[in-house]
């Protein structure tokens, strides 16, 4: 079984500021996929970006990048120059490739952006 | 590209009652997945389903739950005889099932179950 582990329940950043959630995952698996996605309050949940476990390059998606440390089963989120609207959960997943494409999710981490 | 929506979007019941949530994925995907979400909690898999075929279940499913999706459309998702501990956020979600895909989600039913 696949297990996702995000150990920072709550966190805040000052507006403007650069703040890394983390996140760390066990499986046996060698063909995966890993995506970061996010809540906002009361707000349906969007993918921020994801990761292919082959590409050894980390994905960035405008201020969002990962650090993907593939012996170490982990797989953080930092976003930089940290904006009011990006306070939210985020939920970290991983999906390993097969029937179903069966996505597993951390317990999520919640962000408060200070202005 | 209208996204995945979902119906009704609150629904209070009493235990003992049957409810039914309705989810219309994005046009194009095949795949169809039901997750519920408790407070503080990631969303956990209950089931998905590949055009109509209902391909896996989570040990989460009791009896009380069944799912269908008939036509490979929409799906709708019906727990009989509700229990207070049923209380939770029910989100589907749809993807491309060529290949490995992203969820694209709705914005989820809050059942409230007294």
């Amino acid at each position: 079984a696949q297990t996702v582990t995000q150990s920072q329940p709550e966190m805040s950043v000052q507006e403007a500021e650069t703040v890394t959630l983390s996140c760390t995952y066990d499986t046996s698996e060698s063909n995966y996929y890993l995506f970061w996605y996010k809540q906002p309050p009361s707000r349906q949940m969007i993918l921020v970006i994801r990761q292919e476990a082959y590409k050894q390059q980390n994905a960035t998606e405008n201020r969002f990048s990962v650090n993907f440390q593939k012996a170490a089963k982990s797989f953080s989120l930092k976003i930089s120059d940290s904006q009011l609207g990006d306070t939210a959960m985020y939920f970290c997943a991983f999906m390993k490739q097969g029937t179903g494409n069966q996505f597993y999710f951390g317990t999520g981490t919640s962000l408060t952006v200070i202005p | 590209d209208t996204g995945v929506s979902q119906d009704p979007r609150h629904k209070i019941t009493k235990r003992g009652q049957n409810v039914t949530f309705r989810c219309d994925p994005i046009s194009e995907h095949n795949r169809l997945y039901w997750y519920r979400q408790t407070l503080g909690q990631g969303p956990e898999f209950l089931t998905y389903f590949q055009n109509e075929a209902q391909l896996e279940k989570s040990r989460l499913l009791s009896d009380r739950f069944s799912a269908e999706r008939p036509k490979g459309s929409f799906s709708t998702l019906e727990i009989q005889r509700t229990e207070q501990g049923d209380s939770a956020m029910y989100l589907c979600a749809s993807s491309l099932g060529d290949r490995p895909s992203p969820l694209h989600f709705g914005n989820g039913t809050r059942l409230t179950v007294t």
